[in-house]
């Protein structure tokens, strides 16, 4: 079955520090998408970053960056020089591509960058 | 703007009472997906929409929401004989057909049970 764990219920950082985000995930499908998505306070989700499951190969986007390794079911998501405006709820999420293309959402992190 | 819209945005109402929202995609996306989320939580599924035909529903949508996409435009979900476990937000979101593609989410509609 479909599933996605973020361990990390709250995280506060100070401005500037680097912040990694976890999520596990867990999937019966060969192909599917994993997502980053942001909800700040106005509570608006927006899209961040997607991957598939045949590139593994990791990459910068300006102070975003992800990890994703197949073999520990991770995606992991850093913030790099954290900001008070990243201050918000990060959801990862799973799109399997032959078992129903909806997605299923972690739990979330509140992440906190503090000045 | 071209985004996701969604009507009311805040909505209250007494127990037993029928609500029903609404949701505009973007112009271009033929899938809508209804989510609920609720306080400290990842949104769920609850159903989406290819064009008008309803292709997945989850067993979270009980026989007491029904939601339409009659001309695969705009789309409405209805939740009859509301209860307080109704009560959060519920979320619109559209995207093409492509797989994987990302979702576009809208503001939601918070719904309030009294």
């Amino acid at each position: 079955a479909q599933k996605v764990t973020q361990a990390q219920t709250e995280i506060s950082v100070v401005e500037k520090e680097d912040v990694t985000l976890d999520c596990v995930y867990e999937t019966r499908d060969t192909t599917y998408y994993l997502f980053w998505y942001k909800q700040p306070p106005s509570g608006e989700l927006v899209f961040l970053i997607r991957r598939n499951s045949f590139d593994e190969q990791n990459e910068i986007s300006g102070r975003y960056s992800w990890n994703f390794q197949k073999s520990t079911s991770s995606f992991n998501f850093t913030i790099t020089a954290s900001q008070v405006v990243d201050s918000a709820v990060y959801f990862c999420a799973l799109s399997e591509v032959f078992y129903g293309q909806n997605f299923v959402f972690g739990p979330g992190t509140r992440l906190s960058a503090l000045p | 703007d071209t985004g996701v819209s969604q009507n009311p945005r805040h909505k209250i109402t007494k127990r037993g009472q029928n609500v029903t929202f609404r949701c505009d995609p973007i112009s271009e996306h033929n899938r809508l997906y209804w989510y609920r989320q609720t306080l400290g939580q990842g949104p769920e599924f609850l159903t989406y929409f290819q064009n008008e035909a309803q292709l997945e529903k989850s067993r979270l949508l009980s026989d007491r929401f029904s939601a339409e996409r009659p001309k695969g435009s705009f789309s409405t979900l209805e939740i009859q004989r509301t209860e307080q476990g109704d009560s959060a937000m519920y979320l619109c979101a559209s995207s093409g057909q492509t797989p994987g593609n990302e979702q576009f989410f809208g503001p939601g509609t918070r719904l309030t049970v009294l």
